[in-house]
């Protein structure tokens, strides 16, 4: 089994419906991440999570919210999805000392 | 504030060819760490290397090699007699503590080599 592991891998979703990209992880790490990669862009930052009881915005939150249900586990949702939230989305892991990082296959999130 | 700019967007060799991908950084902690990713056409990233800010010994595996300098801030990563399948975008990433332990990535480079 993959480190860490996302679902779903590819989604098609109508404007205004609401989707939750899944990410479990299996390396015992307390922070996680989720990312989001635009061509030309890189990956930005949309929330992270350091404990379960510690979740944070990162650079481009509005539009989504996340879950921490368990050290393994961290949801992102798009509440209302829109078009220009059309990217590959990566969930990722990290230790506590920012050391070593591990990446999700990746979700292909198209909004039509 | 913490920044990683690799400067060339994309760079197109012809096979065997050698090719250097640079990456500059920018960040006031003491202790951080950088990594480069690969990510092939299918989308996943790949591990390449990590170095922390106190082993500036620079590396080679294979055609590989990594360039570490401290007193530039730079990180760059040298593709020796280049191959087809080398074609991907590279990502060069900081991290570590101090920054709220967030990744920041640079904007990736393309490297499209040629037969």
């Amino acid at each position: 089994d993959a480190d860490v592991t996302q679902t779903p891998r590819n989604r098609i979703t109508k404007t205004g419906k609401r989707i939750m990209l899944e990410c479990s992880q299996t390396k015992g790490h307390d922070r996680m991440y989720w990312y989001r990669q635009d061509p030309g862009l890189g990956l930005r930052l949309i929330y992270y999570s350091f404990d379960v009881k510690d979740i944070n915005k990162g650079e481009i939150s509005d539009g989504y919210s996340v879950s921490r249900q368990a050290q393994a586990k961290f949801s992102l949702s798009l509440e209302s999805a829109i078009p220009n939230q059309t990217a590959l989305y990566f969930c990722a892991t990290s230790d506590s000392g920012g050391t070593v990082a591990f990446f999700g296959q990746g979700t292909r999130l198209t909004v039509v | 504030a913490q920044k990683v700019t690799q400067a060339q967007t994309e760079i197109s060799v012809v096979e065997k060819e050698d090719v250097t991908l640079d990456c500059v950084y920018e960040t006031r902690d003491t202790t951080y760490y950088l990594f480069w990713y690969k990510q092939p056409p299918s989308g996943e990233l790949v591990f390449l290397i990590r170095r922390n800010s106190f082993d500036e010994q620079n590396e080679i595996s294979g055609r590989y090699s990594w360039n570490f300098q401290k007193s530039t801030s730079s990180f760059n990563f040298t593709i020796t007699a280049s191959q087809v399948v080398d074609s991907a975008v590279y990502f060069c990433v900081l991290g570590g503590n101090n920054q709220g332990g967030k990744l920041i990535f640079g904007q990736g480079t393309e490297l499209s080599v040629k037969p």
